[in-house]
């Protein structure tokens, strides 16, 4: 079946060091991938998106690598910061223009 | 430029009645989506509007409607108001085939 799923739920890391947050999908056809970052209270706010001929983009602090082999993608923050800490849902985008999200994975910085 | 915002924040409702949301999307945008987000779960889709016509549905029951109007504005609507329908609502928009960008997210409770 379809799915976009994420290995770990939850995510603690220590101020300043790098974060990876990580996303499973299973349906070959997606072809559009984004991240969203959400803070309690608020809506899903656009970090960084990727189409399936990339493996990699860039953005500030941010980094999302795509590996179409395992159907995987993952989200890097550099330097994460005490702001960062929110929700992280990655969304599959099919072509038609309907996103199916995951659960999400809490991150948590340490001071 | 504003974002995409949404009205009310907050509701309140019993079981049976009946509730309407309203979004206004960013400027530029024509294309409407609208998602529930239930607590501690990822946005699920209900539909997307488009030159004013439904363009795409998730899977919901026909309780909930919608619209759009020649602004691009939308509307959700949703009848006989059930517990389970207590979550956030969002609205995206985007200018198609581009990123959705979301809304600040309508809380409704039904009791």
């Amino acid at each position: 079946g379809e799915s976009v799923g994420l290995h770990l739920p939850t995510l603690s890391v220590q101020e300043g060091d790098n974060s990876i947050i990580n996303c499973a999908y299973s349906n070959s056809a997606s072809d559009y991938f984004i991240w969203y970052k959400q803070e309690s209270g608020k809506g899903p706010q656009f970090i960084i998106d990727i189409r399936s001929n990339m493996d990699k983009r860039q953005g500030q602090r941010v980094t999302v690598l795509l590996n179409k082999t395992v159907k995987h993608l993952s989200l890097q923050i550099a330097a994460t910061q005490p702001g960062d800490s929110a929700v992280y849902f990655c969304a599959e985008n099919k072509g038609d223009e309907k996103l199916t999200f995951g659960t999400g994975t809490r991150l948590t910085i340490i001071p | 430029d504003a974002g995409v915002t949404q009205s009310p924040t907050h509701l309140i409702k019993t079981r049976g009645q009946q509730v309407t949301l309203r979004c206004s999307p960013k400027s530029g945008h024509d294309t409407v989506s609208w998602y529930q987000q239930a607590l501690g779960q990822g946005p699920q889709f209900i539909f997307q509007y488009y030159e004013e016509e439904e363009r795409q549905r998730g899977n919901f029951p026909d309780r909930f409607s919608g619209h759009q109007f020649p602004n691009y504005s939308s509307e959700l609507n949703v009848n006989a108001l059930l517990l389970g329908d207590s979550a956030l609502y969002l609205c995206a928009s985007s200018s198609e085939p581009d990123t959705q960008y979301f809304g600040p997210g309508t809380r409704l409770t039904v009791l």
